[in-house]
């Protein structure tokens, strides 16, 4: 089946620093990737995403590239700041199925202090 | 438009009561999902409908029940709560089949088991 492993946590960043934030998947055929972010008290809601090898998916300031290759989706942004602090979750859907079904990593938490 | 819209927002139950968690959308997405959220595990998928009348279990469905009458709404029955339903609940909802599309999430209802 599908599996994500995402890099454990908590990461703590001083602003301004760069992140990285790991992801490995295991899936049949060719999944779509995502990063979602969930700030506290909230929801998760889409950072971004990729739908074939080699897309790099951006938004905000994070960048993260589909490699096939390594099956990974590493998570990076150049310069965080103290409001990217929250919890990230990589998550991989079936090309041919819903995506309501998607499989996600265990989240990796950042906090990032002035 | 509201989005995914869930309530409660925080229940406490005692052992062996029912209750049912809402989920609402007004998007007129096909496909909704419900997820249980614990630490360290990411989430995980409980039940999904692709569309109205029809539903389907996720991975972890034991103790819970779901319906979709209607397109907008997906409510998530417990029958006979247990202190290891003791979760966050996300209700997410995508408009279409293909596994590259975003879902999209409602603010979540906190459940505690006592």
């Amino acid at each position: 089946g599908n599996s994500v492993t995402q890099m454990e946590g908590p990461v703590t960043l001083s602003e301004e620093a760069f992140l990285t934030i790991n992801c490995t998947y295991t899936a049949t055929g060719y999944p779509s990737l995502f990063w979602y972010v969930q700030y506290p008290g909230e929801g998760l809601q889409l950072l971004l995403k990729a739908t074939k090898a080699d897309d790099k998916g951006s938004n905000k300031g994070f960048e993260a590239t589909y490699r096939k290759e390594t099956t990974s989706f590493h998570l990076e942004k150049g310069s965080v700041q103290v409001s990217d602090s929250a919890v990230y979750f990589c998550a991989l859907s079936d090309a041919n199925t819903n995506a309501g079904k998607s499989t996600f990593g265990d989240g990796t938490t950042l906090t990032v202090k002035p | 438009n509201a989005g995914v819209t869930q309530t409660p927002k925080f229940q406490v139950l005692k052992t062996g009561q029912s209750m049912t968690l809402q989920c609402a959308q007004d998007m007129n997405h096909e496909y909704m999902s419900w997820y249980r959220q614990d630490p360290g595990m990411g989430l995980r998928l409980i039940h999904y409908s692709v569309g109205a009348g029809i539903t389907d279990q996720g991975e972890v469905p034991n103790g819970y029940n779901v319906s979709r009458s209607t397109t907008e709404d997906f409510p998530l029955r417990l029958l006979s709560a247990a202190p290891s339903q003791t979760s966050v609940y996300f209700c997410a909802s995508n408009p279409q089949r293909s596994g590259s599309s975003e879902q999209f999430f409602g603010p979540g209802t906190r459940l505690t088991v006592l």
